[in-house]
C-alpha cells in the first residue's frame, strides 16, 4: 500500500518568508510525528499528534513553528519568518494504532537562503 | 547522560565480517526498543524491534540488557548493502527518542 508522502520534496526560500510543509500519513495510522534532521545530525523531535488528543508540542524550537492535523489525517508544519538555521530535512512519520513502530516519509529538504 | 547514546563510528569492515553496535539509554522506564537503518540522504526505515529475550532476523541479532540499560545489534556476514547508519531508538513516555546513529561502511 501507499506509504507516508510529503510535499514538496525540496523547498528553497528566502530568509524571513513563511513555508508550509505537508505530510500525508499512511491510511488508518492514528499517530503522526514531525522531526527535523540537520546535515550529519540525529533526528530532532518536533511535534506529535495522537488521534484527537492535544498534540505534544514539546519539541518545537520556537514560536515560529506550528503544526496542525486536519481530520485526523493530513498534517501541515508551518515555519514563519524562516531563518538560515531552519535549513534541514523535515521528516514526517506515522504509526498504526497500539504500535510504536514509525514509518517515515521521504522528507522535505528545506533550504533558507 | 544523553537519552540515547551511540558510538558515531564509522565502523569500516570488509565483506563477510561480523560487526556489533552498542547503544545506551538513560530512561530506566523505557519499554520499547528498536533499530532503524538510514541510508545516505534517505529516510530512516525500521530494521527490527528489540525484545527482552533477544531476537534474530536472518543475519541480524538484537539484544537488550535492561539492568545495564543498553541495546546491541550484531550483523553477521556483512554485505556491501549493509553500509548505512544504524539508529538506536527508545520509547520514552510518549514518543520515540532516536540516537544519532552509528555509521557502517562495508568494503569489498
Amino acid at each position: 500500500g501507499a506509504g507516508v508522502s510529503q510535499s514538496p520534496s525540496n523547498k528553497v526560500t528566502e530568509k524571513g518568508k513563511d513555508v508550509e510543509l505537508r505530510c500525508d500519513p499512511i491510511s488508518g495510522h492514528t499517530a503522526l510525528y514531525w522531526y527535523r534532521q540537520s546535515l550529519g545530525q540525529g533526528l530532532e523531535f518536533l511535534i506529535y499528534f495522537q488521534g484527537n488528543s492535544a498534540p505534544d508540542k514539546s519539541g518545537l524550537p520556537s514560536d515560529r513553528f506550528s503544526a496542525e492535523r486536519t481530520g485526523g489525517s493530513v498534517s501541515t508544519l508551518t515555519i514563519q519568518r524562516t531563518q538560515q538555521e531552519d535549513s534541514a530535512v523535515y521528516l514526517c512519520a506515522s504509526s498504526p494504532p497500539y504500535l510504536d513502530t514509525q514509518y517515515f516519509g521521504p522528507g522535505t529538504r528545506l533550504t533558507v537562503l | 547522560r544523553k537519552e540515547v547514546e551511540q558510538d558515531p563510528g564509522p565502523f569500516n569492515v570488509p565483506e563477510g565480517a561480523t560487526v556489533a553496535f552498542n547503544c545506551t539509554y538513560s530512561n530506566s522506564a523505557s519499554q520499547s526498543f528498536f533499530w532503524y537503518r538510514q541510508d545516505c540522504r534517505k529516510e530512516p526505515k525500521l530494521l527490527m524491534s528489540v525484545y527482552s529475550s533477544g531476537n534474530e532476523d536472518g543475519r541480524f541479532t538484537a539484544q537488550l540488557n535492561r539492568a545495564s540499560q543498553y541495546i546491541s545489534l550484531l550483523i553477521r556476514d556483512s554485505k556491501l548493502s549493509d553500509s548505512a547508519t544504524y539508529l538506536c531508538v527508545v520509547k520514552g513516555y510518549s514518543t520515540l527518542t532516536f540516537g544519532k546513529g552509528t555509521m557502517l561502511l562495508v568494503s569489498p
